[in-house]
């Protein structure tokens, strides 16, 4: 069975560019959240997708958003990138939202702005 | 509001010595559920153990074990006879129903930890 899948792995930006980033969830699987990890900050929580509706959100500005699409795949969009915003973004999926669902991650994209 | 310590940064062991990982947690919700996760050089995170907050059982896979205690807030891990294959960085979680959203997982800073042969 094949795990969470997050493209790309590595993007490079530069401050004021948006990017996309993309995550394939576990096949069943219906719940998608994502995280930013920073040395400084640890692994925060951005926001978590049900059903192609947002359940959770984080505390981060409005430049991060996301959607889900019908089959559960999701994208994070970061508009006017900040150097700040350099970070590893993990997504991670779950058969359901909340609760005692195990959350299975993917491997992150690394992005670095320059 | 809740929140998870790992006061251990970073623990350094040879191999075959028993190590523990501490991880307190607080919260106000009496229904929530902790995880452990492992993150090795890689990446990905790696997930150990689930716990809710009405089972204290302990758990017991392999060489990993768990030890879930309510009355000091604690769900602490211990590796038995560690291995250079256990060198990643450990985090606790907790998951409640904060501020009467739906669940949202808060993780801990983490513990590096590394195994030396």
């Amino acid at each position: 069975k094949a795990g969470v899948t997050q493209t790309p792995r590595y993007l490079i930006k530069t401050r004021g560019q948006q990017v996309t980033l993309s995550c394939s969830p576990i096949s069943g699987h219906r719940s998608v959240s994502w995280y930013q990890q920073t040395p400084g900050q640890g692994l925060q929580f951005l926001f978590e997708y049900f059903s192609e509706t947002q359940r959770n959100k984080g505390n981060f500005p409005g430049r991060f958003s996301g959607r889900q699409f019908s089959n559960s795949r999701s994208e994070m969009n970061v508009s006017t990138l900040e150097l700040g915003d350099s970070a590893l973004y993990l997504c991670a999926s779950s058969l359901a939202s909340g609760g005692n669902q195990p959350q299975h991650f993917g491997d992150g994209t690394r992005l670095s702005i320059l | 509001a809740q929140k998870v310590t790992q006061a251990q940064t970073e623990i350094s062991v040879v191999e075959k010595e028993d190590v523990t990982l501490d991880c307190v947690y607080e919260t106000r919700d009496t229904t929530y559920y902790l995880f452990w996760y492992k993150q090795p050089p890689s990446g990905e995170l790696v997930f150990l153990i689930r716990r809710n907050s009405f089972d204290e059982q302990n758990e017991i896979s392999g060489r990993y074990s768990w030890n879930f205690q309510k009355s000091t807030s604690s769900f602490n891990f211990t590796i038995t006879a560690s291995q250079v294959v256990d060198s990643a960085v450990y985090f606790c979680a907790l998951r409640d129903l904060s501020g009467g959203s739906n669940y949202k997982l808060t993780f801990g800073k983490g513990t590096l930890l590394t195994v030396n042969p």
